[in-house]
């Protein structure tokens, strides 16, 4: 069975930092893969997402990831913090395709302190 | 126009209650889903619908009964509500298919309190 594994819990950064988090999943196939951000009090919202073709993927508000198939990785880039990505933080892997739900990790919380 | 809607947002009610949460996606996607976010954040998937047939039914206790009555749409039913039933239910919806990739969307959650 396929598994996530988000392992920064909770981040805090000051305005401007640089940030990343990790995310390994646990697959030998094809997989899809996808970051999504949750706001407080709101609901998910894709940030980016990786199929195929370049492993570095660029989403929304900055946001950019890297896919490593040799390391099972896919970890969330963005050079500049600002105060309101403040946020729960999602990788999700889906095993290629077929009739699978996605497989959330843990979750990062990221506190961005002005 | 929201593309997935759930109602209520909030559902307040007493342990051995029998509630429902409604879904409706206008995205015209043939597979619908229900998360389970708890207390901790963690998301994991209770049920999963295509084309109104259950094709995911995970390790969930059976007071929960998921109906769909049509593409757009998927019910959650709880029956006997639990203390340990209080969490945040997000419904999501995708397009599966040949060369499909699954990108999921989600709804804005159903917090439901059991006291």
């Amino acid at each position: 069975a396929q598994s996530v594994s988000q392992h920064n819990h909770h981040v805090i950064l000051s305005e401007a930092a640089s940030l990343e988090l990790g995310c390994n999943y646990s697959y030998g196939g094809t997989v899809n893969l996808f970051w999504y951000v949750q706001y407080p009090g709101q609901h998910l919202q894709l940030l980016l997402k990786y199929f195929s073709g370049d492993p570095l993927v660029k989403g929304i508000k900055g946001f950019e990831a890297e896919f490593i198939k040799s390391k099972f990785s896919f970890n969330l880039r963005k050079p500049s913090v600002q105060w309101s990505d403040t946020a729960e933080y999602f990788c999700a892997v889906n095993a290629g395709t077929g009739r699978r739900a996605l497989t959330f990790g843990s979750g990062t919380r990221l506190q961005v302190q002005p | 126009d929201t593309a997935v809607s759930q109602t209520p947002k909030y559902l307040v009610t007493q342990m051995g209650n029998d509630k429902s949460i409604k879904c409706e996606q206008n995205l015209g996607h043939d597979t619908m889903y229900w998360y389970k976010q708890d207390s901790k954040k963690f998301l994991k998937i209770m049920f999963s619908y295509n084309n109104k047939e259950l094709i995911i039914n995970e390790t969930v206790p059976n007071r929960f009964s998921p109906k769909s009555p049509d593409k757009a749409h998927l019910n959650l039913h709880i029956n006997s509500l639990e203390l340990g039933d209080s969490a945040v239910y997000f419904c999501a919806s995708s397009q599966l298919g040949t060369g499909s990739y699954n990108e999921q969307f989600f709804g804005p959650g159903t917090r439901l309190t059991v006291l």
